[in-house]
């Protein structure tokens, strides 16, 4: 079965900061990758998404990620933060084999400072 | 644009006592599923739906959770003899595609005292 690790679990950034969340997964196959965003007392939706092609995505908001095979990681980027972006951050990772079921991170919670 | 809602948004019970968490996924829609998030930790997948049955469960999943599509609507979920652990974020997801990407409603928070 595959997992995800998302190593930071709070980030706290002035407005203007780069931003860069980990993402991790472990599973051999192919996989269909995904980051979404919850922002305060809202539901999750989707930022960005891979299924295959060019590995560097680009996602609503400035966001992208980026997909490393080698190292099986999605990280997700956005050179300059908003206060709006303070959110959670879920990354997920859903297996082309087997079971489809999507697994997800912990989660990073980023809080920007304007 | 079509959205997955739920009811209720906050639900406060007492331990022991029956919950019916309720969803109307996007109406075209194949794929169900339930997750839920305690407090702090990951999102965690409880229960898949197509096809008018489960078509997988987690080890979350066990005989005290069941789930129903009643009228092609409505998908609920229900906890028979809720404790004390139960207490989470409960959210409804659906999509299209088995692949594809998920949709989300807003969640319920339920709450065993």
């Amino acid at each position: 079965a595959q997992s995800v690790s998302q190593h930071n679990h709070h980030v706290i950034l002035s407005e203007a900061a780069s931003l860069e969340l980990g993402c991790n997964y472990s599973y051999g196959g192919t996989v269909n990758l995904f980051w979404y965003v919850q922002y305060p007392g809202q539901h999750l939706q989707l930022l960005l998404k891979y299924f295959s092609g060019d590995p560097l995505v680009k996602g609503i908001k400035g966001f992208e990620a980026e997909f490393i095979k080698s190292k099986f990681s999605f990280n997700l980027r956005k050179p300059s933060v908003q206060w709006s972006d303070t959110a959670e951050y879920f990354c997920a990772v859903n297996a082309m084999r087997g079971s489809y079921i999507p697994t997800f991170g912990r989660g990073t919670s980023l809080i920007v400072h304007p | 644009e079509p959205e997955v809602t739920q009811t209720p948004s906050h639900q406060v019970t007492q331990m022991g006592q029956e919950v019916i968490l309720r969803c109307v996924p996007i109406s075209n829609h194949l794929y169900f599923y339930w997750y839920r998030q305690i407090l702090g930790q990951k999102v965690e997948f409880l229960v898949s739906f197509y096809n008018n049955e489960i078509s997988e469960k987690s080890e979350i999943f066990d005989d005290q959770f069941s789930v129903e599509r009643p009228d092609g609507s409505n998908f609920t979920l229900k906890i028979r003899s809720t404790k004390l652990e139960d207490s989470a974020m409960y959210f409804c997801a659906s999509r299209l595609a088995q692949t594809g990407e998920l949709f989300f409603g807003e969640g319920s928070r339920l709450t065993v005292l």
